[in-house]
């Protein structure tokens, strides 16, 4: 079992339609949760950064983490074709010394005008 | 703020042969991170520094990559000899400190070994 999974999709869907993208994973050290956003040729970009288990909201983007289902969400309100990209989930464990991310494999989202 | 500098953007090498990629942190992080990113996969972290010493490079497959941050600034990542599995994308990241501050990543190399 990988530590992190994530469907790969791709999901499709159409433009204003709220998106939810999931990972679940197995480590139970994994403490900070994260959400980038990678376009076609360019690195990841960060959308959402969270620790605690509940919602942070951030514009059209919702982040949640429920830690005790080991289950973390994404969701996009008003999805724009501009929002078509693979979402990466990641994280890790507390900090201090080794911290690199660890990651899902993405999910190709795709919003249809 | 200047993004995460990386070069050269594209590389293609023959099996066996050599190759070398470069990076420049945004200025003032402290840790830099090396990762590998093959075609329909979430990056794999090779390499972490915190300035110019190495914290993690368990990842790394150290009979043919090597990296060094010798003045804890820019780093270099280095394949010899290339295998057709390394063709990739490295993406260099970088963090103010370790913990709960975020990455940032650079557009990454793309290599092709052919």
């Amino acid at each position: 079992q990988k530590e992190v999974e994530q469907d790969p999709g791709p999901l499709s869907v159409p433009e204003g339609a709220i998106v939810s993208l999931n990972c679940t994973y197995s480590n139970s050290a994994f403490q900070y949760f994260m959400w980038y956003r990678q376009y076609s040729r360019k690195g990841p970009e960060l959308l959402m950064y969270t620790y605690s288990s509940g919602n942070k909201e951030d514009g059209r983007f919702t982040a949640q983490v429920d830690k005790s289902s080991k289950y973390i969400s994404l969701f996009i309100r008003d999805s724009q074709p501009s929002d078509s990209a693979t979402y990466l989930c990641a994280m890790r464990s507390r900090g201090g010394g080794a911290d690199g991310l660890t990651f899902g494999k993405g999910t190709h989202l795709i919003i249809q005008p | 703020e200047a993004g995460v500098a990386q070069s050269p953007r594209y590389k293609i090498i023959e099996k066996r042969q050599s190759v070398a990629f470069w990076c420049n942190p945004i200025s003032g992080h402290a840790t830099l991170y090396w990762y590998q990113q093959i075609l329909g996969q979430g990056p794999k972290l090779l390499i972490q520094f915190q300035n110019n010493g190495v914290v993690d490079d368990s990842q790394l497959p150290k009979d043919r990559f090597s990296a060094e941050r010798l003045k804890g600034v820019d780093s270099t990542l280095k394949i010899q000899p290339a295998k057709l599995e390394d063709s990739a994308v490295y993406l260099c990241a970088s963090s103010s400190s370790t913990g709960l501050s975020p990455l940032h990543f650079g557009n990454g190399t793309r290599l092709t070994v052919t």
